[in-house]
């Protein structure tokens, strides 16, 4: 079964601090997604990347968020100045056919 | 707008039971739908995939139906387990949108011994 995988699994950092989530998709896969759930809810969308760029972004993805695949195998997620409500689980995700998830990275903000 | 309903928001059964999961949804153009477990504080997990014509998807004890003139699907889960309590998550994808997918916000099934 491929996986997507994810790190850290959990991070706490403090308030105001840049935070970055790395995530290793799929190989053979085309696009890559960042996701996030905050404690209790539904899974929200940030952002979805195809060939190198941004596809779409959601209202949540502002400045404060960027992502990069500086390698050609590595999809990061930068969340610069944490806020509080920026503590959530974030998922990446890649896709074929089929969309798989990593197991998420549990961010705190304190 | 682009939209997908679950109901109930909530489950709450014994083990051993059957039950069935709701999911209606708004997409256009549709391309197809999925249905996820998301085990607490875990990614979430494909269950079933099921494209405009196909009807029903089997994995398991689990079984998803597509109505796709009405925009309904469902998710039969037949002789309920402990290891079934978790929340299913209904996503739905915009055809030639491979970035546009829209999730519903879950049930949450609970099994009791």
């Amino acid at each position: 079964e491929p996986e997507v995988t994810q790190t850290p699994s959990h991070q706490v950092t403090q308030m105001g601090q840049e935070v970055i989530l790395r995530c290793v998709p799929i190989s053979n896969h085309l696009y890559f997604y960042w996701y996030r759930q905050i404690l209790g809810q539904k899974v929200e969308f940030l952002v979805s990347f195809y060939n190198n760029e941004i596809s779409e972004k959601s209202e949540i993805f502002d400045d404060q968020f960027s992502v990069e695949r500086p390698d050609g195998s590595n999809f990061t997620l930068k969340i610069r100045s944490t806020k509080l409500e920026d503590s959530a689980m974030y998922f990446c995700a890649s896709s074929g056919n089929t969309i798989y998830f990593g197991e998420g990275s549990w961010l705190t903000v304190v | 707008k682009n939209q997908v309903e679950q109901s109930p928001q909530s489950l709450i059964i014994l083990e051993g039971k059957n039950c069935t999961l709701q999911c209606n949804y708004t997409v256009s153009p549709f391309s197809n739908l999925r249905w996820y477990k998301q085990d607490t504080g875990r990614g979430p997990v494909s269950l079933t995939i099921m494209t405009f014509s196909e009807n029903t998807k089997s994995n398991g004890r689990y079984t998803a139906t597509l109505d796709a003139d009405t925009k309904q699907s469902s998710l039969h889960i037949t002789a309920s387990q402990l290891s079934d309590s978790a929340s299913y998550i209904c996503v739905v994808s915009v055809m030639n949108r491979d970035d546009k997918i829209i999730f519903g916000k879950g049930t949450r099934l609970h099994i009791l011994p």
